[in-house]
């Protein structure tokens, strides 16, 4: 079956601009992650999603980040006024358990974000 | 605050030479210990979920274990294609966010 997909898997933009990142889980997961991976870092937290709600957006960095996942299964990502500091390759991530009974999540291939 | 630290940061190792890597963890309360796997340009693959101390896993070449402070991922008569960089990732037991390490790179020449 289908895995998670992102798109696009490359985003050239320049600073000040507005991006969309979106992740196609797989479908049936009710459980959506997002995670931001620096070159030689480990991924980092985002928000979490649990069906339509976010759960716990508490690894936002700031309020430029935004994400939405209206109908509990696509996201995207939103990031207003881009910064060179957001370049990164930006982590979905799905899994069919909700978290209060934690297991396996399956990751998309990342986004690869560069603000110039 | 929650913390992981994975060690070493890179390893290279001759076809067959076993070795471990190591995973060193803090939390307040563990509710998973989990492994992963990471091909260059792609995303992690999940490799194992550990819950509570004593517990170990198996898969191909590949063994991790769990004490109330770490974790190894033991690797035995590793061959070219287990090179990847290899993940550890915490669940505190308070929240819902998964706090990763930076990973370790293994890299095995033939």
């Amino acid at each position: 079956g289908a895995g998670v997909s992102q798109t696009p898997s490359n985003k050239v933009t320049e600073k000040g601009k507005y991006v969309e990142l979106r992740c196609d889980p797989i479908s049936g997961h009710t459980a959506l992650y997002w995670y931001r991976q620096s070159l030689g870092q480990g991924p980092e937290f985002l928000i979490y999603f649990q069906g339509t709600g976010a759960a716990d957006d508490s690894g936002l960095p700031n309020d430029r980040f935004f994400a939405v996942r209206p109908e509990g299964s696509v996201s995207t990502l939103k990031i207003q006024r881009t910064e060179r500091g957001d370049s990164a390759v930006y982590l979905c991530a799905s899994s069919p358990i909700a978290a209060r009974s934690y297991n396996e999540q399956f990751f998309g291939p990342g986004t690869r974000l560069t603000v110039l | 605050e929650d913390q992981v630290t994975q060690s070493p940061e890179a390893l290279r190792l001759q076809e067959g030479e076993s070795s471990s890597l190591n995973c060193s963890y803090t939390v307040s309360g563990l509710r998973g210990l989990f492994w992963y796997r990471q091909d260059p340009g792609k995303g992690p693959e999940f490799l194992f979920t550990l819950y509570s101390a004593g517990e170990e896993k198996e898969k191909e070449r590949l063994k991790a274990t769990l004490t109330k402070k770490e974790s190894f991922l033991h690797i035995t008569a590793p061959k070219p294609e287990d090179s990847a960089t290899y993940l550890c990732a915490v669940h505190p037991i308070r929240d819902d966010k998964i706090i990763f390490g930076k990973g370790t790179r293994l890299h095995i020449l033939p």
